[in-house]
């Protein structure tokens, strides 16, 4: 596609419930991450891809959360057991390269999920 | 700790005039650093990406510089407009990108 794109734009769930959120990178992007960013707060980091890999999970808040990739595309994060902390805007990005390679490692971001856990 | 820092928090200026967002990091040893605007419910948007051996760069009205010895960049958007009404936000690469917390910008008519 064009861009970056993830599915659903907006989820509300109960608390205690499992969510899948999807980001499909742009066509021949290797690297892909996941960022969280709460009201009022900055993106905070939770995990990259390189390729179906991930070299670098330190930003997983808790084991509730988990992260695949297939195929070298599409990825799904996963939040099971759902708290209402866990209510923010998830964003993904992509980059041609994983860091570090110069301008290649630019990040084109998707337009996000809004998670609402009530 | 590797810490990226954006001040002011909030900006606003008269249509017309030029804008300077400021960018401080702690570690010199970037690999590079990318600059987005985020509009409100949005995600964010790349504007520009500076590798860690340029000086400047340059995109339209907007050009950015670095001074990695001095741990700064500065992002100048020229001849401000309405439209240029947004939250910028700075994110350093010493590896995975880290941003600092933004600067909302409202450009008034």
């Amino acid at each position: 596609g064009a861009g970056v794109s993830q599915s659903p734009s907006n989820k509300v769930t109960e608390k205690g419930k499992d969510v899948e959120l999807r980001c499909d990178p742009i066509s021949g992007h290797t690297a892909l991450y996941w960022y969280r960013q709460s009201l009022g707060q900055g993106l905070e980091f939770l995990i990259y891809f390189q390729g179906n890999s991930a070299p670098d999970k330190s930003g997983l808040p808790s084991d509730r959360f988990s992260a695949e990739r297939t195929g070298g595309s599409v990825s799904t994060l996963t939040i099971q057991r759902t708290q209402q902390e866990d209510s923010a805007v998830y964003l993904c990005a992509s980059s041609l390269r994983p860091p570090p390679s110069g301008s290649y490692n630019e990040q084109f971001f998707g337009p996000g999920t809004r998670l609402t856990v009530l | 700790k590797q810490e990226v820092t954006q001040i002011p928090a909030a900006l606003s200026v008269p249509e017309g005039e030029n804008l300077v967002l400021n960018c401080s990091f702690t570690d010199s040893a970037i690999y590079n650093l990318q600059w987005f605007r985020q509009d409100p419910g949005k995600g964010l948007t790349s504007l520009l990406l500076i590798q860690s051996s340029q000086r400047e760069q340059t995109s339209g009205r907007l050009n950015a510089s670095l001074d990695k010895s001095s741990g700064r960049s500065t992002l100048y958007i020229a001849a401000s407009q309405p439209g240029d009404s947004a939250t910028y936000l700075c994110a350093v690469s010493w590896g995975k990108f880290q941003f600092g917390a933004g600067t909302q910008v409202v450009v008034t008519p």
